[in-house]
């Protein structure tokens, strides 16, 4: 059974910090890889999403990287920013005709001002 | 942008009374799915739904779930009878079944308040 883990599970850094989020899953036979941010009370807004082929991914600020062999992910923020605050879920589908995603329960962020 | 979109957001009822769960996913997507998130916990899928069968549930989604595709636009999901331990937020999402992306795209959710 599909197990994600993300460390930590609640992270607070000043304004302008580069920082890294830990997503780590116990079987590597997956297919993809998406994080999420989730606001207090919201919705999951997906940010983005690697194929299990891919290395890593780039949109904007944010970076996220794949180790499949290791069953790791991380996310990167460069230059944080208050908005950036929220929960960031990674999630994993595996292989072949199974399409759920299995989810970690997240990291905090809280960037201050 | 194209988003999905659910009613109601918030949906207050009585153990033991039926609920329906509605959902437009994105227009072109054809693979749909619920999710639900009990308060301080992870998101957990409930089942999958594809050219109009489930393709996959898990062991949440037992005999007082029901998923529908009523029309070309909505997808709903029914509680029969519902218990406290349902009150969850529920979450529902799409993707697109061709193509090299299956990334799915969520609802802001429905909060289900079972008293």
């Amino acid at each position: 059974k599909q197990e994600v883990t993300q460390i930590p599970a609640a992270l607070s850094v000043p304004e302008g910090e580069n920082l890294v989020l830990n997503c780590s899953f116990t079987d590597s036979a997956i297919y993809n890889l998406q994080w999420f941010r989730q606001d207090p009370g919201k919705g999951l807004t997906s940010l983005l999403l690697i194929q299990s082929s891919q290395r890593e991914q780039t949109s904007g600020r944010l970076n996220a990287s794949l180790d499949k062999s290791s069953g790791r992910s991380t996310l990167y923020i460069a230059a944080s920013q208050p908005g950036d605050s929220a929960t960031y879920l990674c999630a994993v589908r595996l292989g072949g005709s199974n399409y759920k995603l299995t989810f970690g329960k997240g990291t905090l962020l809280t960037v201050n001002p | 942008e194209p988003e999905v979109t659910q009613t109601p957001s918030h949906q207050v009822t009585q153990m033991g009374q039926e609920v329906i769960l509605r959902c437009v996913p994105i227009s072109n997507h054809l693979y749909f799915y619920w999710y639900r998130q009990i308060l301080g916990q992870k998101v957990e899928f409930l089942v999958s739904f594809y050219n109009n069968e489930i393709s996959e549930k898990s062991e949440i989604f037992d005999d007082q779930f029901s998923v529908e595709r009523p029309d070309g636009s909505n997808f709903t999901l029914k509680i029969r009878s519902t218990k406290l331990e349902d009150s969850a937020m529920y979450f529902c999402a799409s993707s697109l079944f061709r193509g090299a992306s299956y990334e799915q795209y969520f609802g802001p959710g429905t909060r289900l308040t079972v008293t």
